[in-house]
């Protein structure tokens, strides 16, 4: 069965601390693995990830995936309390020109101040 | 640009009622993809629609559910006749899908479904 799996589930730290979100999948015909911000409303768009080992970077925001190990990491450094939110962990898969998204249960990270 | 939009942002419904979620993509994308989000089961795929057309509603949870993308810039999902256990909050995503190189997909705000 297609399952993605996120760790950890909560995560409560302060303000300036660097945190490690953690995704590992197991689907057939991986396609991408992508990162969400959810906030109060939609998930919003983070990076998409396709070649093992090349870094993605949007500011404090990083990630890499790894495709021997098929896992994929996100990083956040110096947080903030806008930091805090569920992250979203999704693995395109597919044969089709579209493919289908599956979640990982997210991990909700609280940043205190 | 106008990201996704879902309209009704929140409905409230007796059980046994009609429920019709509206959806209009990004302009330009081919791909519309509805979701259901609940604290148990997280976000799942009911179905997705390439140029209009469904090409997989194995993820819709039964016969009360149904999904049409009359033209590129509509989609409605509707349940009938609604159940308490249809609560949830239901989104609709969109992208432009090509073979070997999707783009990610843009999530509209959501609906958020109470059935009494």
């Amino acid at each position: 069965e297609d399952k993605v799996v996120q760790s950890p589930l909560s995560l409560v730290v302060h303000e300036g601390d660097t945190v490690t979100l953690n995704c590992s999948y197991e689907v057939t015909n991986f396609r991408s693995l992508l990162w969400y911000k959810q906030e109060k409303k939609a998930p919003t768009f983070l990076f998409m990830l396709t070649s093992s080992g090349i870094e993605k970077k949007s500011g404090r925001l990083s990630s890499i995936l790894d495709k021997k190990e098929l896992f994929s990491i996100l990083n956040i450094t110096a947080t903030q309390t806008g930091d805090s939110a569920v992250y979203l962990c999704a693995v395109e898969h597919g044969s089709s020109n579209t493919g289908k998204l599956i979640f990982g249960q997210g991990t909700t990270l609280q940043v205190k101040p | 640009d106008a990201g996704v939009i879902q309209s009704p942002r929140h409905e409230v419904t007796e059980m046994g009622q009609e429920v019709t979620l509206r959806c209009k993509p990004i302009s330009g994308h081919n791909s519309l993809f509805w979701y259901r989000q609940t604290m148990m089961r997280g976000l799942e795929l009911l179905i997705y629609f390439n140029n209009n057309v469904p090409i997989d509603d194995s993820g819709m949870p039964e016969d009360r559910f149904s999904a049409k993308m009359p033209n590129a810039s509509f989609s409605t999902l509707k349940i009938q006749p609604s159940e308490p256990r249809d609560s949830a909050v239901y989104f609709c995503a969109s992208s432009w899908g090509r073979g070997g190189g999707n783009q990610p997909q843009h999530f509209g705000d959501g609906t958020r479904l109470s059935i009494l």
